[in-house]
């Protein structure tokens, strides 16, 4: 079945620092997501990619799809201590319209 | 404004006692309905969706089952719990079609003792 894999698992960064979180699929995907749990929340919807090479700006995130559509990224530049959360990628395939595969998630510390 | 509500916020049960948590979303007709199962520090795991009335598909062969007696009601039920069926469980919805993302209610954190 459709696997969804993302790195790294854990993330520590001082303020200010830039972070990164990488998602790759073992299948091409339709579309994928990007979502942030804080901790003690719920998962919380970011942005929905869907083109071949989109790349979406939300104030200091950055979400990037690769050419093949297999592979996201999503860049924070200079964090801040409310940036603190685990963000999943979510990926859709062709084949599964109602279904999302879920990635592993990146718990992002970030230290004051 | 569409509103998904979950309850309890948090439970205790006995190993061996029966399970049922209740979903329910305003505002929309016919949702997509999801529960997911989230491990301490984990991935989400999706363990049943539905896209209608009765419509349940089961994702991961388990202890629990669940049911959409109502078009906005979602509900996951267990006949005796495991020590293992501890976990943050989350219940979500989204519109019919392949571009939306997922609204998330707030979780009930089951432990099992």
């Amino acid at each position: 079945g459709q696997q969804v894999m993302q790195i790294p698992q854990y993330q520590h960064v001082q303020e200010g620092e830039d972070f990164t979180t990488y998602c790759n699929s073992s299948t091409t995907l339709s579309n994928i997501q990007w979502y942030k749990q804080r901790p003690g929340g719920h998962p919380v919807f970011l942005i929905q990619l869907v083109k071949s090479g989109e790349v979406k700006k939300q104030k200091r995130l950055t979400f990037q799809f690769g050419e093949a559509k297999k592979n996201s990224s999503l860049h924070i530049t200079a964090t801040q201590t409310t940036d603190v959360g685990t963000y999943f990628c979510a990926g859709r395939t062709f084949g599964s319209a109602r279904q999302l595969t879920f990635g592993s998630g990146t718990q992002l510390t970030v230290l004051p | 404004s569409q509103t998904i509500h979950q309850w309890p916020a948090t439970l205790v049960q006995p190993v061996g006692s029966p399970l049922s948590l209740e979903c329910t979303v305003e505002g929309t007709s016919n949702p997509n309905l999801y529960w997911y199962r989230q491990a301490a520090g984990r991935g989400l795991q999706l363990l049943f969706y539905s896209v209608g009335i009765g419509q349940i598909s089961s994702e991961v062969p388990q202890n629990l089952s669940a049911s959409r007696p109502q078009d906005r009601q979602f509900i996951l039920s267990s006949k005796k719990l495991l020590l293992s069926d501890s976990g943050f469980y989350l219940c979500a919805w989204s519109p019919t079609g392949p571009n939306y993302g997922y609204t998330f209610g707030s979780g009930t954190r089951l432990t099992v003792v």
